[in-house]
């Protein structure tokens, strides 16, 4: 079936630092995947729609400059935290599906990022 | 916008029955897509059952089924013969046309031995 690969799956680093977040498809492509964050004991928040060859679409209220979102080929996507500070720590997680009708979106396993 | 809503945030039930959760949902769209999601402590997203709003057969997948009530939008899961590997956060989830999916707030299934 089909696989989304996210690495890291945990980080902890200073405040102040970018962290970078990989998204892979691991056997089908994907012109379009989603950036999801949880905080501790909610539910999982869209933040941003990753676009392949194009800028992305992010949700109200999100930073897009904090948060840079690069879908440079068909099964990677990454998201980078730019100089993170504690508020930043929470639970990263990516979906994407093959493309074509009716395919369900398939979840990576997650980043926990926390920032001291 | 669309929304997602589950009313209940926790919920129990002994080992071997049976358990309803709600979910309700509002959208204008005609043609969407309705999901229960499992998350373990691992915090996974494991897709649970899927459910198109086109078709009235309501989905099942072994010990879990739906009740779709599109006219009312209501959609809720039934967890038969409950099992201790059953306990998790359950989120029901919408999505419609553009492929992003709203998620419900979740409610926390405990199971009782």
């Amino acid at each position: 079936g089909a696989v989304v690969s996210q690495h890291p799956s945990r980080v902890i680093c200073k405040s102040g630092t970018s962290v970078k977040i990989e998204c892979r498809s691991l056997d089908f492509q994907a012109t379009t995947m989603f950036w999801y964050r949880q905080f501790p004991k909610q539910s999982l928040m869209l933040m941003a729609t990753s676009n392949e060859g194009s800028k992305a679409t992010y949700e109200q209220g999100v930073e897009k400059d904090k948060f840079l979102i690069n879908h440079a080929s068909l099964t990677l996507s990454t998201l980078t935290v730019t100089s993170a500070h504690p508020e930043d720590s929470s639970f990263y997680i990516c979906s994407a599906s093959p493309q074509g009708y009716n395919q369900p979106q398939h979840f990576g396993d997650g980043t926990r990022l926390s920032i001291l | 916008a669309q929304t997602v809503t589950q009313s209940q945030p926790e919920m129990s039930v002994q080992e071997a029955e049976t358990v309803t959760l709600s979910c309700t949902y509002d959208t204008s769209e005609s043609d969407y897509y309705l999901f229960w999601y499992k998350q373990p402590p691992s915090r996974q997203m494991i897709l649970v059952i899927r459910q198109e709003a086109y078709k009235q057969q309501n989905a099942t997948e072994n010990r879990f089924s739906v009740n779709f009530q599109k006219a009312a939008k209501s959609f809720s899961l039934k967890i038969s013969d409950s099992q201790l590997g059953d306990a998790a956060m359950y989120f029901c989830a919408y999505s419609g046309r553009d492929d992003k999916i709203i998620f419900g707030k979740g409610t926390r299934l405990h199971i009782l031995p």
